[in-house]
């Protein structure tokens, strides 16, 4: 079975750094893109970026470009999402998810999602 | 960016009934090269990640009830949901995956009327 194991909830205070993971298991980890979707309270779902583990390459939204870093170890078939200085405006779910495809040029629509790891940034 | 806008925000049908979900996208998601819409619908529990329904517009996920249906080409789309049942409520979302960076519509909220 495809799964996405993602890391626990965190409260975190603003300017602190922050590193989410997000573990793959069932598939070949390195050749599927993996993804990061952000869902702030009771709001939608936005697109942050995603990495294709076999190589690390990376492609980001510009809304979060610059905001967030996404990386990965294909050793431990794991997905990270970091920041280095949150603000309150981060307080969200964070999702990690797949996207069909099967290799580096293929990157389709998300078919496995975890099940979210809650980011709370408050003083 | 392509902006998906979904109409209607929210509705509330009654049970057996159907309910109509209309997305739009500010370009074309088919892809000349493969002749497919590049469009996905998910379904969002409360408390729950979003699920996969239908991709490539029209394509139902196995095992996702045959009372979905996705239909539209080019810009504009639509998910069907025929004979509804209360285990439908949940909030709907449109989601094009023809380029970077991906995007999806705000959402529709269905609700039992």
């Amino acid at each position: 079975e495809v799964q996405l194991v993602q890391s626990g909830t965190e409260v975190k205070k603003p300017g602190e750094s922050l590193k989410i993971s997000c573990q793959g298991s069932g598939y070949n980890f390195d050749n599927y893109w993996i993804g990061w979707v952000r869902q702030m309270p009771g709001k939608g779902l936005e697109w942050m970026g995603m990495i294709y583990p076999g190589d690390s390459h990376t492609k980001y939204s510009p809304s979060f470009q610059g905001q967030v870093t996404i990386s990965a170890d294909k050793s431990i078939s794991t997905a990270y999402l970091q920041w280095t200085s949150l603000k309150a405006s981060d307080t969200a779910m964070y999702y990690c998810a797949r996207h069909f495809g099967g290799s580096y040029f293929s990157y389709f629509y998300i078919d496995v999602w975890g099940k979210g790891t809650t980011v709370t940034v408050s003083s | 960016d392509i902006v998906m806008t979904q109409s209607p925000d929210s509705l509330a049908v009654s049970l057996g009934e159907r309910a109509t979900i209309n997305c739009k996208s500010s370009q074309s998601v088919l892809y000349s090269l493969n002749n497919k819409n590049h469009l996905a619908w998910y379904q969002q529990k409360p408390g729950q990640p979003p699920k996969l329904l239908i991709s490539w517009a029209s394509t139902r996920e196995s095992g996702v009830p045959d009372r979905f249906s996705g239909s539209g080409s080019g810009t504009d789309f639509t998910l069907t949901i025929n004979s509804l049942q209360a285990e439908d409520v949940a909030v709907y979302y449109c989601h094009q995956y023809y380029n970077t960076p991906r995007t999806f519509g705000q959402g529709t909220k269905l609700e039992i009327k």
